[in-house]
């Protein structure tokens, strides 16, 4: 299983909206609906922010969204704020074959 | 509020193995629940080593598969990671996760802080 590919990095200004990415391929992302989506600030543990593609957990902010079309996997933040700066983790989950990308870099303008 | 908490030794020799504790608070393991290991290096980015059911279903990492063990202990409601013959590239961060979802979708909703572990002579 071959890992996820995502953007080294991706910014944006507060207010403003951005979109990372998340390739996979036809037998994975492009599948099923096993993706899930981390946020990890400088030395703290990742943390969930969606799963199942679309599903945000209780005490995310909505301003996080998830969607997918065909290969590709996307998480969306809206209303950027200073504190969604932060490395994004995408990952597809399959027993043994659970697979991390290689995480996007966020910077707030 | 589920809590995670990892520990264990932060400098292992190489060839010998690792050994490591998660402990749970919270929520009790034998209830129910995957429970695993996720690493993290500069290099590698984060990494699934693998996952243990109460039941004694696991999975792991093909990677890893031939040294690596996940153990529960639902008495002490812990649970355990061994890595065997280590070498500098097994050199991390590692994560104890709980495993949340069900019907083959599952995703990693609770964190330990992590421990790192640097492997040298």
């Amino acid at each position: 299983q071959s890992a996820l590919t995502q953007p080294a990095a991706v910014s944006g200004a507060p207010g403003q909206s951005i979109t990372i990415s998340c390739s996979g391929s036809s037998s994975d992302v492009g599948l099923y609906n096993f993706v899930s989506w981390y946020q990890q600030h400088p030395g703290k543990a990742p943390k969930l922010v969606i799963y199942d593609v679309t599903k945000r957990p209780s005490g995310v902010s909505t301003r996080f969204s998830g969607s997918k079309s065909g290969n590709t996997a996307s998480l969306k933040i809206s209303g950027l704020q200073a504190e969604d700066e932060a490395d994004y983790y995408c990952c597809f989950y399959a027993d043994s074959s659970t697979i991390f990308g290689g995480g996007t870099k966020l910077t707030v303008l | 509020q589920v809590q995670l908490q990892e520990s264990g030794p932060g400098l292992v020799k190489p060839s010998e193995t690792l050994s490591l504790t998660c402990a749970v608070s919270g929520y009790s393991i034998s209830t129910g629940s995957y429970w695993g290991w996720i690493r993290q290096t500069p290099g590698k980015g984060l990494e699934y080593m693998g996952s243990s059911y109460h039941t004694g279903q696991t999975y792991y990492n093909p990677s890893l598969k031939s040294r690596v063990a996940i153990s529960l202990d639902t008495s002490k409601n812990q649970f355990f990671l061994k890595l065997r013959s280590v070498t500098a590239a097994d050199t991390a961060i590692y994560y104890c996760v709980r495993l949340s979802g069900g019907s083959y979708s599952w995703y990693f909703d609770v964190w330990g802080r992590g421990t790192p572990v640097s492997v040298s002579s």
